[in-house]
């Protein structure tokens, strides 16, 4: 099956620091990819749509100049976490799914990144 | 607006017996998707099962079945023959119109334990 690369698992990170998250399609071209969030022991919170070639689409209530969204190409998005404070410390995971236009298509998840902000 | 509604926190389920896990959804959509996927400790997300607002049939993947009732905006999960494995949390999810076709919105999640 299609594959999504994360990296990476895991970053420590001090407060006030930036942290980049990267998100690869392996194996297809994706002009969309997806940002979640995910707290511990709890569901995966859509924060934006990453857009190759165009702003991101964030959803209601996701800081924008907080979490910076970058798709500079068809099989990479990025998002930094810009001046981490602890309470951004979480699970972050995207998803993308290979351009069929067709509703079945599953998405493909990232491994995801654990930040822990000290 | 879409909603994904999972009212089981957690269930349990002893090794080799059927185990059902529910999900009803809410949608003005007239064509949407619905999705099961399995994330265990470590967090990846894997897909599971799918099931179309207009398929006649029930999806059926191996030991996955979803058991889907269009009128009463369900689709549960079933899972027959219950391993050890298969102890993880499970999260049901839509893609409709509304979202493009492309958003993926997921329940609050359920989480499954398998006893020996």
């Amino acid at each position: 099956g299609a594959v999504v690369s994360q990296h990476p698992s895991w970053v420590i990170c001090k407060s006030g620091t930036s942290v980049k998250i990267e998100c690869r399609s392996l194996d297809f071209q994706a002009t969309t990819m997806f940002w979640y969030r995910q707290f511990p022991k709890q569901s995966l919170m859509l924060m934006a749509t990453s857009n190759e070639g165009s702003k991101a689409t964030y959803e209601q209530g996701v800081e924008k100049d907080k979490f910076l969204i970058n798709h500079a190409s068809l099989t990479l998005s990025t998002l930094t976490v810009t001046s981490a404070h602890p309470e951004d410390s979480s699970f972050y995971i995207c998803s993308a799914r290979p351009p069929t236009g067709k509703l079945n298509t599953e998405a493909f998840f990232g491994q995801g990144t654990r930040l822990t902000v000290v | 607006a879409q909603k994904i509604t999972q009212t089981q926190p957690g269930m349990f389920v002893q090794e080799k017996e059927a185990v059902t896990l529910d999900c009803t959804y809410d949608t003005s959509d007239p064509s949407y998707g619905l999705f099961w996927y399995k994330q265990p400790s470590s967090g990846e997300m894997i897909f599971l099962i799918y099931q179309g607002s207009y398929d006649q049939q029930n999806a059926t993947e191996g030991r996955y079945s979803l058991n889907f009732q269009k009128a009463r905006k369900s689709a549960n999960l079933v899972i027959s023959a219950s391993q050890l494995g298969d102890s993880a949390m499970y999260f049901c999810a839509m893609r409709g119109l509304s979202g493009g076709y492309n958003k993926l919105i997921f329940g609050a999640g359920t989480r499954l334990a398998v006893h020996p």
